[in-house]
């Protein structure tokens, strides 16, 4: 079956802009995560979500980061008045319930800040 | 509070060399952990897992680690590597906390060159 989709691949954006990043991931997978890389680094952790629960926002590092998932399919990425230091690969994964479960990760959105 | 350290940014190696690629993890509860690649271009992929049991876990692509508990660490090692192992490698945890989700805690990635 399909893999996790990320749209768009490739993101160029004024600073100030708001951008929306779209995930959609593998059909029956209840868990879905936003990661961040920056360049050189680890993939920071943003959000999380799960079925009907509340999700972690532990991750998000400013207000001016969002996202919002439809049951359990499609998730957006809403990164308002962008800023340079936003510039990164953002990459969604989801998995099956539980906390054991590999993770399966999408390509990624590559934005760039200018 | 959870940490992932990957000890080498980059690790160049020769063809049919051996590898190890470390990594130490700081935690207050228990974890699972994770070895995940990425190849140029590519998302990442699960190399392997260590959940419980064997404390030798092995991977696809021929990978093994290893889970130290008293020294904290889950060094990934390969006996013979190819050009086809060039990639960034990733180490991980996540937390065994009820309720918590799955969230992965990353190191920064060691970059392994493979040269003929």
């Amino acid at each position: 079956g399909a893999g996790v989709s990320q749209s768009p691949s490739n993101k160029v954006t004024e600073k100030g802009k708001d951008v929306e990043l779209r995930c959609d991931p593998i059909s029956g997978h209840t868990a879905l995560y936003w990661y961040r890389q920056r360049l050189g680094q680890g993939l920071e952790f943003l959000i999380y979500f799960q079925g009907n629960s509340a999700p972690d926002k532990s991750g998000l590092p400013s207000d001016r980061f969002s996202a919002e998932r439809t049951g359990e399919s499609v998730s957006t990425l809403t990164i308002q008045r962008t800023q340079q230091e936003d510039s990164a690969v953002y990459l969604c994964a989801s998995s099956f319930q539980g906390s054991s479960y590999e993770q399966y990760f999408g390509p990624g959105t590559r934005l760039t800040v200018t | 509070a959870q940490s992932v350290t990957q000890l080498d940014s980059q690790v160049p190696v020769f063809e049919e060399a051996p590898v190890e690629l470390r990594c130490n993890y700081s935690s207050s509860v228990s974890v699972y952990l994770f070895w995940y690649v990425q190849y140029p271009n590519q998302g990442l992929q699960l190399l392997l897992k260590y959940l419980s049991g064997s404390t030798l876990v092995k991977g696809i692509n021929g990978f093994e680690a290893e889970f130290n508990k008293s020294q904290t660490s889950f060094h990934l090692r390969k006996p013979s590597v190819h050009i086809s192992d060039t990639a960034e490698y990733f180490c991980a945890v996540r937390p065994m906390i009820y309720n918590q989700g799955g969230k992965l805690i990353f190191g920064q990635g060691t970059e392994l060159s493979v040269k003929p």
